[in-house]
Parts: structure tokens; C-alpha cells; sequence
């Protein structure tokens, strides 16, 4: 099975609908992340979460909110989607040793129309 | 401020040649640390070298090798040999100590395409 897993796999959606794309992992670690990736742009950092009651805005946060339900748990939420949200959105981990080395979910393919 | 250059978009070879992605990063930290991921075209990214500011040791794995240079801030990445299966998004990524959220500045990565 799969460390760091993402659903969706696929999402279509309309423009002003709420969305939530949801991550787990069994790696046991504390470090949660999500990115989002554009064609180009590589993958910039929405939200962190260093443990349940630690969560941090990335570089592009706006439009997005987040939440650490458990340690093994980090959701995505979309509030009102808009088309410049299309894009393919990656949840990642890291442990407290090697910190920095960061374990990617197979990404989440969202579309919004 | 980190930021990661990939200045080429794509890359085209074929089969057996050998091929070097460029990667230029900038940082004002001392301590950081350059990554590369693989990207094949079923989405997911697979994490393939990790190396710190201090060690500037080329290294080799198998057909892999990285060539890190500080005094150009850049960390290169050849392949050998490539093969149809090399065919892929190569991203470089950069992290300073000092951020405290360990973010991961990527570059925008270079799609390479290896012909049979």
C-alpha cells in the first residue's frame, strides 16, 4: 500500500462549488504539505502543518484553507472554486529527522469549469 | 530569497546518449539543501538525490550522476545511456535551513523525452 495517499484521484467541478481533496499517510510522520502544480511554474506550497495544532500558510494560500484532522490526516478545501484553481495538487510529508526530505502523494488532477 | 532556474524547457534524445539537465539555484543561506524528482507521465513525483551545502561530492547511481557545484550554485544532473523509461519531468528543488517551514522551492522543471 501506498505511504502518502490522495482522494480524489480525479475531480471536475463548476466555478463557486465548495471542493475538498483529502490526504493520509502511514509514514508516521508530523509534516504535512500541500502544493499545487501549474505547467512551467513546478509545484509552489499552499498550507504546512507541523503537527495537529500547527498549520502555516505556503506561498499561495489565498482561495485555499486546510485542516489536521490527525496526525495521519491533512485536508484541501476550495471554499468557492474558480478556473485558475485548475491544476494538479500534491499532499507531501517529512519526518522530524531528515526533515527536509519530503514524500510525495500521487497527486490529485482537479478541473474546475 | 530562494529560487530555482531550469532554463530548459525540454529535451529531446535518443536512445543511449547521454543527457545533462541543467539546474541554477540562488540562496543567501549557507546551509541548504538540493533535491531532485522524477516526474514520469503517470503524475506522481519520485524522489531521486538529496544533498546538503556542505558536501559538495559528485555523486553516481547507476546510470545517475549529479555534479554540484557552489561556485556556480548549480546542481547538474546527467543521465547515461538514457533509455525510453528515462522519459519524463525532471524537477530540481532547493530548501534553506532557515526557512522555517522547510518549504521546497522548485525550478519548473524539464520534460525530456527519449526516442527508441
Amino acid at each position: 500500500d501506498a505511504d502518502v495517499t490522495q482522494t480524489p484521484r480525479n475531480r471536475i467541478t463548476k466555478t463557486g462549488k465548495r471542493i475538498m481533496l483529502e490526504c493520509s499517510q502511514t509514514k508516521g510522520h508530523d509534516r504535512m504539505y500541500w502544493y499545487r502544480q501549474d505547467p512551467g511554474l513546478g509545484l509552489r506550497l499552499i498550507y504546512y502543518s507541523f503537527d495537529v495544532k500547527d498549520i502555516n500558510k505556503g506561498e499561495i494560500s489565498d482561495g485555499y484553507s486546510v485542516s489536521r484532522q490527525a496526525q495521519a490526516k491533512f485536508s484541501l478545501s476550495l471554499e468557492s472554486a474558480i478556473p485558475n484553481q485548475t491544476a494538479l495538487y500534491f499532499c507531501a510529508t517529512s519526518g522530524t529527522v531528515r526533515y527536509n526530505e519530503q514524500f510525495f502523494g500521487p497527486g490529485t488532477r482537479l478541473t474546475v469549469l | 530569497a530562494q529560487k530555482v532556474t531550469q532554463a530548459q524547457t525540454e529535451i529531446s534524445v535518443v536512445e543511449k546518449e547521454d543527457v545533462t539537465l541543467d539546474c541554477v539555484y540562488e540562496t543567501r543561506d549557507t546551509t541548504y539543501y538540493l533535491f531532485w524528482y522524477k516526474q514520469p507521465p503517470s503524475g506522481e513525483l519520485v524522489f531521486l538525490i538529496r544533498r546538503n551545502s556542505f558536501d559538495e561530492q559528485n555523486e553516481i547511481s547507476g546510470r545517475y550522476s549529479w555534479n554540484f557545484q557552489k561556485s556556480t550554485s548549480s546542481f547538474n544532473f546527467t543521465i547515461t545511456a538514457s533509455q525510453v523509461v528515462d522519459s519524463a519531468v525532471y524537477f530540481c528543488a532547493l530548501t534553506e535551513r532557515s526557512n522555517a517551514g522547510n518549504m521546497l522551492t522548485f525550478g519548473g522543471g524539464t520534460r525530456l523525452m527519449v526516442k527508441p
